[in-house]
């Protein structure tokens, strides 16, 4: 079984552009997480899809952020535009029951 | 709001030592608690979990995590450790309510295995 696949895996911007990171879950899960661990920090939660639907979007830090999971499958997160505290690793988790979350490995963001 | 700390950012432990990693959480009743370890290049992966019933919970690897209510603490441990655990461990919360998936996390451990 494949698991939790993130792509691109490292992404170097500048400040001002625009970055879409994409989080492919393991087939037939039906929750979505997307996570970021600015450097040094905590792992902060960002938003919850439930199939195509956001169950909880609570932790998008704010408007520049756009995420989005078309048909209930794959999903993007796009940061439009991009500043320097937006770098970190952000991970995208896949479930299909309450506390049984794969993660992805990551994508690592750097905002220059 | 619920929130997790981890005080030890860094712990370097003999192979073959035994093994404590501390989690302190803050939360109005009981939550359901996780430990993730992430090792290099790798996605976090779920050492156990609490939800309810027994408070001392095995996982995978040997690692074992007691729940104090008492003491709002959820530490990991293992008797003995091997070099392959290196890696950085995560404690998390979640609310046990419908809807309310979101995980909080700690700072993480890094534990650093030494011959």
């Amino acid at each position: 079984e494949a698991g939790v696949t993130q792509f691109p895996s490292h992404s170097v911007i500048e400040k001002g552009q625009t970055v879409t990171l994409r989080c492919d879950p393991i087939s037939g899960h039906d929750n979505l997480y997307w996570y970021r661990r600015v450097m040094g920090k905590e792992i902060k939660f960002l938003l919850h899809f439930v199939k195509e639907s956001k169950q909880d979007e609570s932790g998008m830090p704010n408007n520049r952020f756009l995420a989005e999971r078309t048909g209930g499958t794959y999903s993007t997160l796009k940061v439009q535009p991009a500043e320097l505290e937006d770098s970190g690793v952000y991970f995208c988790a896949s479930s299909q029951m309450r506390g049984r979350e794969f993660f992805g490995p990551g994508t690592r963001l750097t905002v220059l | 709001a619920q929130s997790v700390t981890q005080p030890d950012i860094h712990i370097t432990v003999s192979e073959g030592a035994s093994l404590e990693l501390r989690c302190n959480y803050s939360y109005g009743a009981t939550p359901y608690l996780f430990w993730y370890v992430q090792s290099p290049g790798q996605g976090l992966q779920l050492l156990l979990k609490y939800f309810s019933g027994d408070t001392l919970v095995q996982g995978i690897k040997g690692f074992e995590a007691e729940f104090k209510r008492s003491q709002s603490s959820f530490n990991l441990r293992k008797p003995s450790v091997h070099w392959s655990d290196a890696a950085e461990y995560f404690c998390a919360v979640g609310a046990p309510d419908f809807g309310n998936e979101k995980l909080t996390f700690g700072t993480g451990t890094r534990l650093t295995i030494i011959p």
